[in-house]
């Protein structure tokens, strides 16, 4: 059983509409982490939060908003979307950001399509 | 630069055939990790094993099991006995410090009856 999750599993939007993801993580990690999965392709970096604070930010475009309102929680705030958003939506957490040995857990994602 | 490298796009076995996923990584740095990961149909990323770079003894896990060679930057998975719910696409993913996970481009492994 997955101690990351996400909801919701699956999401449809239109380019106008406000939605938001959500990530719970039950391990005590102090890091977290958005990722996104187009087809086919690994998965690509969006943000980190280390405890609860945005560290990094990967160029993302601004209609995608994350926030870490504590450590177990994260969500991200989508708003004017464009259909090549269109992807699996990863969630992970991880002890901390700083040490090498740190092993990052995956939630199940959220499928997300625009259109 | 960090670097992986999965030269095998896709492969499709026999169930109880033994297969193994090639994995080749990049870097310049003498400390760092290397993790496999699964990902079923279902989406979600599935932590298998982590491995330093000073330790390059061979892992075994149940039918699991990985080969890390430094001389040959290559940390290759091997499935004994291959069963149908082994189908997903499997992530090799180096860490450096300082660093994020860089991930390789998968290999999609299907495992046919």
């Amino acid at each position: 059983d997955t101690e990351v999750t996400q909801t919701p599993k699956h999401l449809v939007m239109g380019m106008t509409n406000k939605k938001s993801l959500k990530c719970e993580q039950h391990m005590g990690h102090r890091a977290m982490y958005w990722y996104k999965q187009k087809a086919k392709k690994p998965p690509e970096l969006m943000f980190v939060y280390s405890y609860e604070k945005l560290s990094i930010n990967e160029s993302v475009p601004s209609r995608f908003s994350p926030e870490c309102p504590n450590s177990s929680l994260l969500n991200l705030h989508l708003h004017a979307l464009q259909p090549e958003d269109s992807a699996l939506y990863l969630c992970a957490s991880s002890q901390e950001t700083s040490a090498i040995t740190d092993t990052q857990y995956f939630g199940p994602g959220t499928r997300l399509t625009v259109l | 630069a960090q670097k992986v490298t999965q030269a095998q796009t896709e492969i499709s076995v026999v169930e109880k055939e033994d297969v193994t996923l090639d994995c080749v990584y990049e870097t310049r740095d003498t400390t760092y990790y290397l993790f496999w990961y699964k990902q079923p149909p279902s989406g979600e990323l599935v932590f298998l094993i982590r491995r330093n770079s000073f330790d390059e003894q061979n892992e075994i896990s149940g039918r699991y099991s990985w080969n890390f060679q430094k001389s040959t930057s290559s940390f290759n998975f091997t499935i004994t006995a291959s069963q149908v719910v082994d189908s997903a696409v499997y992530f090799c993913a180096l860490r450096n410090y300082g660093q994020n996970f860089v991930f390789g481009p998968g290999t999609r492994l299907s495992v046919l009856p």
